[in-house]
């Protein structure tokens, strides 16, 4: 089973509004995660890593207030897309590093499809 | 900077025949290598990966990389593809945690 979920997996909404998603680490904690984002027939591109406990880092060129990164538990990291614009349209995907016995393994979630209206 | 180079955007192979995808990369130390496959509209699952030692990798779904550290290179192979190997694939190189992936091979499989 996957052992990082993402939520929603797809997304419609209206210009002008607020969109989260939810990453989650299904069985194991995850101190770091990240974001990413894909888009059509692209490669994913870092936007940032979200840390436990601490500010994320975004790489650059990322709008921190645009894309508002929430690390709230060591299972869960939020990604909140504001004021949300058709240029903001993309495939989103969050990734988590294995511990362990599967450390060295970045486990990616289902990806959240966003389409701005 | 490391980055990734996958200079084949779209490959078809008839079912049954051999694949190889090409992989070059660019890192200043000793790369953690990676090849993952996404299917449309779906997350990345990992299909192997090269930390160190035996230079020939073996992976899930019959796949297999071999880390050429002369030419830079990790190619992903297998003997005989099957349908349901139609995908997207992604070459990374980096660190276990912080990737670098390249633009993708798109495989078509043709009966």
């Amino acid at each position: 089973g996957a052992v990082v979920s993402q939520h929603p997996s797809w997304v419609i909404c209206k210009s002008g509004t607020s969109v989260k998603i939810e990453c989650r680490s299904l069985d194991f904690q995850a101190t770091t995660m990240f974001w990413y984002r894909q888009f059509p027939k692209q490669s994913l591109m870092l936007m940032a890593t979200s840390n436990e406990g601490s500010k994320a880092t975004y790489e650059q060129g990322v709008e921190k207030d645009k894309f508002l990164i929430n690390h709230a538990s060591l299972t869960l990291s939020t990604l909140t897309v504001t004021s949300a614009h058709p240029e903001d349209s993309s495939f989103y995907i969050c990734s988590a590093p294995g511990r362990g016995l599967r450390t060295g393994e970045l486990f990616f979630g289902e990806g959240s499809r966003l389409t701005v209206l | 900077a490391q980055s990734v180079t996958q200079p084949d955007i779209h490959i078809t192979v008839s079912e049954g025949a051999s694949l190889e995808l090409r992989c070059n990369y660019s890192y200043g130390a000793t790369p953690y290598l990676f090849w993952y496959v996404q299917s449309p509209g779906q997350g990345l699952q990992l299909l192997l990966k090269y930390f160190s030692g035996d230079t020939l990798v073996q992976g899930i779904k019959g796949f297999e990389a071999e880390f050429k550290r002369s030419q830079s290179s990790f190619n992903l192979r297998k003997p005989s593809v099957h349908w349901s190997d139609a995908a997207e694939y992604f070459c990374a190189v980096g660190g276990n945690e912080k990737l670098t992936f390249g633009t993708g091979t798109r495989l078509t499989i043709i009966p």
